[in-house]
């Protein structure tokens, strides 16, 4: 199935430090999303883009939706050990069935 | 107001056997998806139901089916399993159809031997 390229794969980083992560497609999306999954749970949404070039907040996230409307990216400032996950971004088409293509994920560790 | 529930949440089975799972969304939402994920695949689309009706499908075989009952709770069926099957199966709702803002149950994680 169709799945939007995240990079990067991994990201090992220390506490405090900033974090970045995007999303690209070669489709264009009405809608970009992002999510983390902690192990045994189900994805949480975290922020929601809805026009291109948007730029949102969500405490330490940032998250904004690509110009071009094929890419998106993701920060967290000042990471501490409960960011750890798996973070997805996902985009939705046009038209209300259209059906959320998600990311490859970015698997955040943080080194103590 | 509780989130979406998936019973069960563990489960083991043998191939050749058919699964049954369970997906309650969020009350007042209408639309349920299905998902599954692997390590290997991500995240892929099996089918989205709204009003009891299959509005949207993924690209699975047909052994995987679903259907949505009129209080909305979805169930999701795999016939003749196969070793491939193993997965975390996730499903999501949201209030009106369209995908955006899914929210996501713990998922039921399958395990086929």
């Amino acid at each position: 199935g169709q799945q939007l390229n995240q990079s990067p794969q991994s990201m090992f980083i220390q506490e405090g430090e900033d974090v970045s992560m995007n999303c690209t497609s070669s489709s264009i999306f009405n809608t970009w999303l992002w999510y983390k999954q902690e192990p045994g749970e189900g994805p949480v949404l975290l922020i929601a883009l809805y026009k291109a070039g948007e730029l949102t907040s969500n405490g330490r996230l940032t998250a904004q939706f690509g110009i071009t409307r094929k890419d998106s990216f993701l920060n967290i400032s000042a990471s501490i050990p409960s960011d750890v996950g798996i973070y997805f971004c996902a985009g939705l088409g046009w038209g209300g069935n259209e059906k959320l293509t998600f990311g490859t994920g970015t698997r955040l560790t943080i080194i103590p | 107001k509780a989130g979406v529930t998936q019973t069960p949440r563990y489960l083991i089975k043998t191939r050749g056997q058919q699964v049954t799972l369970s997906c309650s969304p969020i009350s007042g939402h209408r639309s349920v998806s299905w998902y599954q994920q692997t390590p290997g695949q991500g995240l892929q689309f099996l089918f989205e139901y709204f009003s009891e009706t299959q509005r949207n499908k993924g690209n699975f075989p047909g052994r995987f089916s679903g259907r949505q009952f009129s209080n909305s709770r979805s169930e999701m069926n795999v016939s003749t399993l196969e070793l491939g099957d193993s997965a975390l199966y996730l499903c999501a709702s949201t209030t009106s159809g369209s995908s955006d803002e899914q929210f996501f149950g713990p998922g039921t994680r399958l395990t086929v031997l």
